[in-house]
């Protein structure tokens, strides 16, 4: 089966840093993607990794281990406009496939 | 702009109804998505069609249908079969070369509340 674990919640402060974590067991793995969802809008793209290693991007960094099944997204100097739900997600195929969702951790950053 | 369009926003429908949610995309993508989220859930899987005129269920496509007659356009049918229909709908897209980045562009979103 398809299963990706990420945390429910987390609460992080203003201005520090935080790392949400991902580990997945997919059929197939061809690239692991992050999203950040504000709440009752859209998914959008934060991040995409497909070798092992850091990708980085601003506030934004993201890390792959395709041998552990493991992956992070790091946030640096942490705002308040960062709260918000960061979704892991595996494409398990080639091509144009759906890729396979964890459920989404909500983070919370307070002052 | 290009982009992926839905509407409407919020939708409400009575018990017993069906009701079609609308999906537009101007981005030339191939492949277009149906996801369900409720609170706690994440993204669930209803529908997807890499081409015009094929589509494939998903996890959870139950109560639902879909057509896809023209490359740029998806509509979700959610018919009275569904029975618990309340929740919020996703539409995406995405192109692909074989081997490459699936990238999923999504749409706004639509409420759908059944009273």
């Amino acid at each position: 089966g398809q299963n990706i674990d990420q945390p429910t919640e987390m609460t992080a402060t203003e201005g520090a840093i935080v790392q949400i974590n991902c580990t997945y067991q997919t059929s197939g793995f061809n690239g692991l993607f992050w999203y950040q969802q504000h709440a009752g809008e859209a998914p959008t793209f934060l991040s995409y990794n497909v070798l092992d290693g850091l990708e980085e991007k601003g506030r934004f960094s993201s890390f792959l281990s395709r041998s552990k099944g493991y992956s992070y997204l790091l946030l640096k100097e942490l705002q308040m406009k960062d709260s918000a739900s960061y979704l892991c997600a595996v494409n398990s195929n080639s091509g144009n496939t759906p890729l396979v969702f964890g459920k989404g951790t909500r983070l919370s950053v307070i002052a | 702009d290009g982009g992926i369009t839905q509407s409407p926003k919020y939708l409400f429908r009575k018990e017993g109804q069906n009701v079609t949610l609308s999906c537009e995309q101007n981005l030339n993508h191939d492949a277009m998505y149906w996801y369900r989220q409720d609170p706690g859930q994440g993204l669930r899987l209803i529908y997807y069609s890499q081409i015009v005129n094929d589509f494939q269920k998903g996890d959870i496509a139950e109560g639902y249908s879909v057509s896809r007659e023209k490359k740029e356009s998806f509509p979700l049918t959610v018919t009275s079969a569904q029975k618990n229909p309340t929740a919020f709908y996703l539409c995406a897209s995405s192109i692909a070369a074989r081997g490459g980045k699936n990238e999923q562009f999504f749409g706004p979103g639509t409420r759908l509340t059944v009273l």
